[in-house]
């Protein structure tokens, strides 16, 4: 069976240092990865998301990605962190076709002056 | 707007009462996908439903819960007498359903307190 995992369950970060949240995934194949930022209160926004190839993927507001299949790891990062990215983040895996998608715990990120 | 609509946003009802919890999936998806989030919880995934069809749901509980996406309207997710421990946010998400690369779009999610 897929699972996530976000060992992190908090990381606070200074404004402009750079940022990585960790996430690893369980699934035998070449699983599709996901993630997804919440704010308080709302719902989840899509990110990324690799389904193949080029291994680092771009999303949006200046995060990246990068899929190692040899650590089964697909760790979020951006360079310079803004105050605007305190939310938490999900981590998640669909194992293709008609399945569901299975989110990590989340990480909550704090960001400090 | 074309994303996924949830409503109502924020549901009060007594223990005992019913809950139902409304989606209409982003323009062109035929796939819906429903989770609870629990204060300081990830998001637990309960039901999968295609239009007229339950896909997965290996996540609902065995009572009270029940979820439907008839082929007209929205997709309903109905909790029967309800209790504290059902106090949660439930988002609704929505796909296309292409067989790869299932990516999910959410909605802004229906906030239950029971009283």
């Amino acid at each position: 069976a897929q699972s996530v995992t976000q060992p992190d369950i908090h990381i606070t970060v200074s404004e402009g240092a750079s940022l990585e949240l960790r996430c690893n995934y369980s699934y035998g194949a070449t699983p599709y990865l996901f993630w997804y930022v919440q704010s308080p209160g709302q719902g989840l926004q899509l990110l990324l998301k690799y389904f193949s190839g080029d291994t680092l993927v771009q999303g949006i507001k200046g995060f990246e990605a990068e899929f190692k299949r040899s650590q089964s790891s697909f760790n979020l990062r951006k360079p310079s962190v803004h105050w605007s990215d305190a939310a938490e983040y999900f981590c998640a895996v669909n194992s293709g076709g008609y399945q569901k998608v299975t989110f990590g715990t989340g990480t909550k990120l704090q960001v400090i002056p | 707007n074309a994303g996924v609509m949830q409503n109502p946003r924020h549901l009060v009802r007594r223990r005992g009462q019913e809950a139902r919890l409304r989606c209409s999936p982003m323009k062109g998806h035929s796939h819906v996908y429903w989770y609870r989030q629990l204060p300081e919880e990830g998001l637990k995934f309960m039901v999968y439903l295609q239009k007229e069809n339950i896909i997965d749901e290996s996540g609902m509980p065995k009572e009270r819960f029940s979820a439907e996406f008839p082929k007209e309207g929205p997709s309903i997710l109905r909790i029967q007498q309800v209790v504290r421990g059902d106090s949660a946010a439930y988002f609704c998400a929505s796909s296309s359903g292409q067989e790869n690369g299932n990516t999910i779009y959410f909605g802004e999610g229906s906030w239950l307190t029971v009283v």
